[in-house]
């Protein structure tokens, strides 16, 4: 497709429940990032990988994040034990180039619910 | 590291009226500077960024910011607002150099009365 795809766009999850969130960047993007957006405030970095290599994962809450994008294209991320505070919407975005990037382009987002 | 502070959580305006919406950042590095729109159940959309050069910056759907060095701030304009301008604002910087995370503020959402 022509734009960045998240899946799936809605999430319930029960508490301690283990979830995965599929982001299928724009083809050909060097750069991808995650973003974890709560309700009412804006989004914050998570992590960033470089084609199949994560450069940077200091915003990760904790270690029950894990992130993978193992060939280069299409990235995960995966929350383990559930809590009711991963409650957000998770954005992916994707840009053209390793570094000197200038616009980051967004998928519509994956809304997680912990109940 | 960076922070941008956007002084508005809301701002109402009526249709046709102009609006501006602050935003403030800090940063030891050089950065490059973005608004971002969203619409309801959306991802994020790119209204304009400024790189370098002139410091007023023209962007889609007639908006408009000044960079503003000195005051370290990025304010978003719009000479007469529509219905459908109706969304959260989010300012954003990412340093010049390495990987362009950014760093967004908290957010204004903007609604038009008509």
């Amino acid at each position: 497709g022509a734009g960045v795809s998240q899946s799936p766009r809605y999430k319930v999850a029960k508490r301690g429940q283990d979830v995965a969130l599929r982001c299928d960047p724009i083809s050909g993007h060097v750069s991808l990032f995650w973003y974890q957006q709560a309700l009412g405030q804006g989004p914050e970095f998570l992590t960033y990988f470089q084609n199949e290599a994560q450069l940077d994962k200091s915003g990760l809450p904790s270690d029950r994040f894990f992130a993978e994008r193992p060939e280069g294209s299409v990235s995960t991320l995966k929350i383990q034990r559930t809590q009711q505070e991963d409650s957000a919407v998770y954005l992916c975005a994707s840009s053209p180039r390793g570094t000197t990037n200038t616009e980051a382009f967004f998928g519509q987002g994956t809304r997680l619910t912990v109940v | 590291a960076q922070s941008v502070t956007q002084l508005d959580s809301q701002v109402p305006v009526f249709e046709e009226a102009p609006v501006e919406l602050r935003c403030n950042y800090s940063s030891s590095v050089s950065v490059y500077l973005f608004w971002y729109v969203q619409y309801p159940n959306q991802g994020l959309q790119l209204l304009l960024k400024y790189l370098s050069g002139s410091t007023l910056v023209k962007g889609i759907n007639g908006f408009e910011a000044e960079f503003n060095k000195s005051q370290t701030s990025f304010h978003l304009r719009k000479p007469s607002v529509h219905i459908s301008d109706t969304a959260e604002y989010f300012c954003a910087v990412s340093e010049t150099q390495g990987a362009q995370k950014l760093v967004f503020g908290q957010g204004t959402r903007l609604t038009i009365n008509p």
